[in-house]
């Protein structure tokens, strides 16, 4: 079966400092790949997309993925954090097997700290 | 730039009792899903809903939950008896495409007390 593994659970950067969120993905053939973003109390806010092409997706925000299929990643970084990006950060995947209409199978999240 | 808009943003019900859950997808939007996060779980994927049917469904899903799209615009979700472990954040979300990127709204916090 399809699976999302965020093995950090919680991280905490310095302000302007960069950063990589690691997403892992189990699927056979080219997925469909997302990032969100929830900050307290709001709903999933989409950060990026891989569908195909470019493996280097950029997203809003200045966060950018990069889905590299040797590895079955698709980590998410950003050069300069900003207290603004402390949240709870999500990757799914599409289920695409079974005459799935595409719902979203999601990782356990990793939670950003930003220290000032 | 269009939105999926959900209300109420926080509902509190007794254990028991039927509750709906309301949703406005994007207009022009054909696919239709409810996801739910229970407190400091991952989102739990619910059910799909497209063409005025259920297309998929998870094992969550089960006899007291209904889906329905009343008018052109709003798909609600019903729980008919909450039960305390039905308190969660549920999320309704809507997409062009299957597959497509999927669009959620700000969710609606469900305690059963």
């Amino acid at each position: 079966a399809q699976s999302v593994t965020q093995p950090d659970i919680h991280i905490t950067v310095s302000e302007g400092a960069s950063l990589e969120l690691r997403c892992n993905y189990s699927y056979g053939a080219t997925p469909y790949l997302f990032w969100y973003v929830q900050s307290p109390g709001q709903g999933l806010q989409l950060l990026l997309k891989y569908f195909s092409g470019d493996t280097l997706v950029q997203g809003i925000k200045g966060f950018e993925a990069e889905f590299k299929r040797s590895q079955s990643s698709f980590n998410l970084r950003k050069p300069s954090v900003h207290w603004s990006d402390a949240a709870e950060y999500f990757c799914a995947v599409v289920r695409s097997y079974g005459g799935s209409q595409g719902n979203l199978i999601f990782g356990k999240g990793t939670k950003l700290s930003v220290k000032p | 730039e269009p939105e999926v808009t959900q209300t109420p943003s926080h509902q509190v019900t007794q254990m028991g009792q039927e509750v709906i859950l309301r949703c406005v997808p994007i207009s022009n939007h054909l696919y239709f899903y409810w996801y739910r996060q229970i407190l400091g779980q991952k989102v739990e994927f619910l059910v799909s809903f497209y063409n005025n049917e259920i297309s998929e469904k998870s094992e969550i899903f089960d006899d007291q939950f209904s889906v329905e799209r009343p008018d052109g615009s709003n798909f609600t979700l019903k729980i008919r008896s909450t039960k305390l472990e039905d308190s969660a954040m549920y999320f309704c979300a809507s997409s062009s495409g299957p597959g497509d990127t999927q669009y959620f709204g700000p969710g609606t916090r469900l305690t059963v007390l």
